[in-house]
């Protein structure tokens, strides 16, 4: 049963950091790229930060570019998601999820987690 | 970049076929094969539905079907049925790894 939890959302101030996880199980997850996709209340979904199945490369959209990190310990089957400078337009469901693999390839994002939610507000 | 255009709404009875469009660029939707589909309900995690443009993962039924003409995808929901109510979301590769997400389409099942 294939399992991603995330955690770590909360309520913060704007200009504040907060931090993500996302734990796999079920799933090889040393062999998946991961990514991180957020969705607004009410709104669609934006592709946020992806890396590479071992951690080699990472590559961010342009809102969030300079300011998140995507990371990961494939020793404990964790993605996380540093959050820095917070903005009040960050608020969002994060989800993660992973890409394809080798079955349905890189360029899709196939098992997805619930979400979790971060609220940045004054 | 912006996010790829879908309608916002689009509704069916049951048994009828709808079509979803999703309109990007030369530099996503019409540069790569790379589009795939995600459908969503309330309060849920999406479900990837279609992906390179036209495949089905398995456990996807056969009514959910994927096409691409220039820089224009489109997901067709052929019979459809109550369970189909939701809201779908096309995606793009668009080079140099990144995503492009639309701003998703409400299907209602009449």
């Amino acid at each position: 049963q294939v399992q991603l939890v995330e955690s770590g959302g909360g309520v913060v101030q704007p200009g504040t950091s907060l931090r993500l996880s996302c734990a796999a199980s079920g799933v090889p997850f040393s062999r998946y790229g991961m990514h991180w996709v957020r969705q607004a209340p009410g709104k669609g979904l934006e592709w946020v930060a992806v890396i590479w199945y071992d951690g080699s490369d990472q590559n961010y959209a342009n809102p969030v570019k300079g300011r998140f990190t995507i990371s990961r310990d494939n020793s404990k089957n964790t993605l996380y998601l540093q959050m820095n400078s917070l903005r009040v337009e960050d608020t969002a469901v994060y989800y993660c999820a992973t890409d394809g693999g080798s079955y349905y390839g890189v360029y899709v994002f196939e098992k997805w987690g619930q979400g979790t939610l971060v609220t940045v507000s004054s | 970049q912006s996010a790829l255009t879908q309608p916002r709404s689009v509704s069916g009875s049951p048994g009828q076929s709808v079509t979803i469009s999703c309109t990007g660029t030369s530099s996503d939707v019409g540069a790569y094969s790379f589009v795939s589909w995600y459908q969503q309900h309330p309060g849920k995690a999406p479900k990837f539905i279609i992906y390179d443009v036209s495949e089905r993962p398995s456990g996807v039924p056969d009514r959910f079907s994927g096409s691409k003409s220039g820089n224009t995808a489109s997901l067709t929901i052929s019979g459809l049925q109550a369970e189909d109510e939701a809201d779908y979301y096309c995606c793009s590769y668009a080079g140099t790894y990144t995503w492009l997400f639309g701003g998703g389409t409400t299907v209602t099942v009449l």
